[in-house]
């Protein structure tokens, strides 16, 4: 089945460097994507998202890229700092059999961690 | 606003035992999912609603129930626990027609042994 997956399952970064996490999804249907951070024992809270007729959308220190081309999709995220540290995950939107109802599939995740 | 609450947040079942995973969103979201979580993976849909009175299937909903009879409240019913179900569950309510933007409980830990 289609799926998303994660290139680098491990990321460490020194504090103030930029952080680079990258996603490659199959599905070519997928018209929305999104990055969520995990902290431990927390749920996922929302970072950033980009539709598919974007190639970029920036946010605040963070920068989502996709390149539909090769099904790449990147979170960046500038100056890292330690509360940055936690598990990212992307996820895509794959509308379900031509309905609006959308069912988010997520990415097995990368471990950000960040040393001061 | 509370957001999504989820109780409990720790459970350790007994195999066969069944239980009910609380789920409660105070933003008056007509969305609403269950997630599951296993060590090193990412999340897999159980169930899902678009509504109060509509429920579906998700990617894995085998050994569990759900209900929606209020917008607010999504229960997650498990009836006969395996070891198998042992994982980390996440509820999550979203705004419109397609699960953009989902707002994620804290989870709920549970244990089958």
């Amino acid at each position: 089945g289609e799926s998303v997956g994660l290139h680098l399952p491990t990321l460490s970064v020194q504090e103030g460097d930029n952080s680079i996490i990258n996603c490659a999804y199959s599905n070519s249907a997928s018209d929305y994507f999104i990055w969520y951070k995990q902290e431990s024992g927390k749920g996922p809270q929302f970072i950033i998202d980009i539709r598919s007729n974007m190639d970029k959308r920036q946010g605040q220190r963070v920068t989502v890229l996709l390149n539909k081309t090769v099904k790449h999709l990147s979170l960046q995220i500038a100056a890292t700092q330690p509360g940055d540290s936690a598990v990212y995950f992307c996820a895509e939107n794959m509308k379900a059999g031509g309905t609006s109802y959308g069912k988010l599939t997520f990415g097995q995740g990368t471990i950000l961690t960040v040393h001061p | 606003n509370a957001g999504v609450t989820q109780t409990p947040k720790f459970r350790i079942l007994k195999i066969g035992q069944s239980m009910t995973l609380q789920c409660t969103q105070d933003m008056n979201h007509n969305y609403m999912y269950w997630y599951r979580q296993d060590p090193g993976m990412g999340l897999k849909l159980i169930y899902y609603s678009v509504g109060a009175g509509i429920t579906d299937k998700g990617e894995v909903p085998n050994g569990y129930n759900v209900s929606r009879s209020t917008t607010e409240d999504f229960p997650l019913r498990l009836e006969l626990a395996a070891p198998s179900q042992t994982s980390v569950y996440f509820c999550a309510s979203s705004y419109g027609q397609s699960n953009e933007k989902l707002f994620f409980g804290s989870g709920t830990q549970l244990s089958v042994l």
